[in-house]
């Protein structure tokens, strides 16, 4: 099974702040990953698909990158409703889908 | 507008059965695959199962495989989840969750809790 792994586990920043979260993949997954913000005591919501497509509606702050095992997500000037945890996701064929471990992205 | 709506879950004990239902509205349930998504207290996702649009192909993760079953019944809009031999790490909330097709999921439920306790 593929295994995804994501850094940092927890950051800190400020409103305005740029902010990289980073998902590796145990093996190559093309790319064939997708980006998740989760709020407390709510369902995920589908930021990126296809590593670097915007979900219709997600504002433009949000950019994803990569290809392979390495890939990025990207705010751009995070903004009060920004704060939230990230999951990455992969869904590479004939693989049982998997999901990073999770970023919680806290106000500094 | 399109809706996902998880039903079933509950207090069970361990080695008892449960079964979680998905009712779907306002999109045509047949077009898309189906995964089951689960999240325990304080932690992350874990992916559950899978099922093809047509009900043809299941997946599972390895730690359900063998316990637990994915169906659907597609002329009544709904996704089920029949969980057996349930243990206390199987606590968790557990999301429905609409696949376009072998790819990204684009829509979740808002969860249902399932507590295996004694």
């Amino acid at each position: 099974d593929i295994q995804m792994t994501q850094s940092p586990s927890t950051l800190s920043a400020s409103v305005g702040d740029r902010v990289t979260i980073t998902c590796r993949a145990s093996q190559s997954i093309t790319n064939r990953l997708a980006w998740y913000q989760q709020k407390p005591g709510k369902a995920p919501k589908l930021l990126i698909y296809l590593a670097s497509s915007l979900e219709t509606g997600v504002p433009s702050r949000f950019s994803g990158s990569g290809s392979g095992t390495e890939f990025t997500l990207t705010i751009g000037s995070l903004q009060p409703d920004d704060f939230a945890t990230y999951y990455c996701q992969q869904y590479n064929r004939n693989s049982p889908y998997s999901f990073g471990q999770g970023t919680k992205v806290g106000i500094k | 507008q399109e809706q996902l709506v998880e039903s079933g879950g509950g207090v069970v004990q361990p080695g008892r059965s449960l079964r979680l239902s998905c009712a779907a509205s306002g999109f045509i349930l047949s077009t898309y695959g189906m995964h089951w998504v689960r999240q325990a207290p304080g932690k992350g996702l874990e992916w559950v199962a899978l099922i093809w649009y047509d009900g043809s192909k299941t997946y599972y993760a390895e730690s359900v495989k063998g316990r637990f079953t994915i169906s659907r019944d597609n002329s009544k809009n709904t996704l089920h989840l029949q969980m057996n031999s349930l243990r206390a790490e199987d606590t968790a909330v557990y999301y429905c969750a609409r696949d376009p097709g072998g790819r990204e999921i684009d829509f979740w439920g808002q969860g249902t809790l399932v507590t295996v306790s004694s």
